[in-house]
């Protein structure tokens, strides 16, 4: 157990929805990450959040969002959903600022979009 | 372009056979290499990080080496509680601050 916890495990949804995505980190971690994994594109960076606020961006779509409250849990909000956002969603946390290697990863919101 | 390259994709071998996964990499300035295992509908976990090369990380059955272009993940005497993806990911600095970027990973099955 990593101690990252994400909700929901499982969400089928259909195209032009939005959904919420929801992960509290390790107890003490300051810094979330969000990951996207498809079949063909791999772990793929989307977002970090440091204490509040947006560290860092990848490749991540206008129509996602992500914020991180003042309790460090985060939520990462797909909007307009289309068949290719069809994906596992992994949030990491870790202790620093700048980000590091070693993350802790959740297991992972798996995201169906019909 | 910072690029992490995994090889094989997929490797599959008999319990007690010895074999390594390669990690090939392009990063301007790297500042850290990491190994990560992943088992089916879970996320990565860590297991290596290795920073210069020459550098050497063991764990169980696992070894973890760095050249100044490519990693090697060792994996002696496999038992079929090994199999998993194994990850490689670089920490590439950008925009002040460090992204990790993974590479797509070995998926590796170990029969008995």
């Amino acid at each position: 157990d990593s101690g990252v916890t994400q909700t929901p495990k499982h969400l089928i949804t259909a195209t032009g929805q939005r959904v919420t995505l929801r992960c509290s980190p390790r107890s003490g971690d300051l810094s979330v990450y969000w990951y996207q994994q498809s079949l063909d594109q791999g772990l793929q960076f989307l977002i970090q959040y440091y204490n509040g606020e947006e560290r860092a961006k990848g490749n991540i779509l206008e129509r996602f969002s992500a914020q991180q409250f003042p309790d460090l849990h985060s939520e990462l909000n797909l909007s307009s959903l289309e068949l290719g956002d069809s994906a596992l969603y992994f949030c990491a946390s870790s202790a620093g600022t700048r980000g590091t290697g070693e993350l802790f990863f959740g297991e992972g919101s798996r995201l169906t979009v019909l | 372009e910072d690029q992490v390259t995994q090889s094989p994709e997929a490797l599959r071998l008999q319990e007690g056979e010895s074999s390594s996964l390669n990690c090939s990499y392009t990063v301007s300035g790297l500042r850290g290499l990491f190994w990560y295992r992943q088992d089916p509908g879970k996320g990565p976990e860590f297991l290596f990080t290795l920073y210069s090369a020459g550098e050497e990380k063991e764990k169980e059955r696992l070894k973890a080496t760095l050249t100044k272009k490519e990693s090697f993940l060792h994996i002696t005497a496999p038992k079929p509680e090994d199999s998993a993806t194994y990850l490689c990911a670089v920490v590439r600095f950008s925009g002040g601050y460090n992204k990790l970027i993974f590479g797509a990973g070995t998926r590796l099955a170990v029969h008995p």
